[in-house]
């Protein structure tokens, strides 16, 4: 069984300072691991996935995200936050066995001018 | 050009009634997919098709019955409505296994 845990429904930071966003995960086989992002009233954006390739994962909008397999964990990191990037993140895990994406509780950015 | 699409946006309806969401995708994926969105925002797959075929089916109730009249189109449609229905539900497709999924703008659902 997959499943996906998010530390922290909300996070906030002030506008230029690091975002860090955790997720950890727990799958028996091995993972593909995504980062979307949910603004308000809208549906979801893939911000970066990871697929067993590079373990450094770099996104759009200056995200990037690292997986590291002997802490199950692929937190996403910004070095610079915007006002724009106040919204709804999402982590998941998903295998090859049939695509379904297993989503983390979500966390709560926020950006503080 | 819109790559997933969902009608209506919103719906707001009563208890008992039935019920229609419409998704279309022109992306040329051969994977559908249903997910619900709680008030809690957790998102939860409840139905997943590929090439019109069902392929997950979440364990939930026989009153939501999914219907692909093509690899295009993934329709819900949800029989005597609950209280507990209300959520926004996102269509998404994706090509088969674990490739990037894109949404479509989702459906609040409203019961009343």
């Amino acid at each position: 069984a997959q499943s996906v845990t998010q530390l922290g429904s909300h996070v906030s930071v002030s506008e230029g300072a690091l975002v860090l966003l955790r997720c950890n995960y727990s799958s028996s086989v091995p993972p593909y691991l995504f980062w979307y992002v949910q603004y308000p009233n809208q549906g979801l954006q893939l911000l970066l996935k990871y697929t067993s390739a590079a373990t450094l994962v770099k996104g759009i909008n200056g995200f990037e995200a690292e997986f590291k397999k002997s802490e199950t964990s692929f937190h996403l990191t910004k070095p610079s936050a915007h006002m724009s990037d106040a919204a709804e993140y999402f982590c998941a895990v998903s295998s090859n066995q049939g695509g379904k994406l297993i989503f983390g509780q979500g966390t709560e950015l926020s950006v503080k001018p | 050009d819109t790559a997933v699409s969902q009608t209506p946006k919103y719906l707001v309806t009563q208890m008992g009634n039935d019920k229609s969401i419409k998704c279309e995708q022109n992306l040329g994926h051969d994977t559908m997919y249903w997910y619900k969105q709680d008030s809690k925002k957790f998102l939860k797959i409840m139905f997943s098709y590929n090439n019109k075929e069902l392929i997950i089916n979440e364990t939930v109730p026989n009153r939501f019955s999914p219907k692909s009249p093509d690899k295009a189109h993934l329709n819900l449609h949800i029989n005597s409505l609950e209280l507990g229905d209300s959520a926004v539900y996102f269509c998404a497709s994706s090509q088969p296994g674990a490739d990037t999924q894109y949404f479509g703008p989702g459906t609040r659902l409203t019961v009343l």
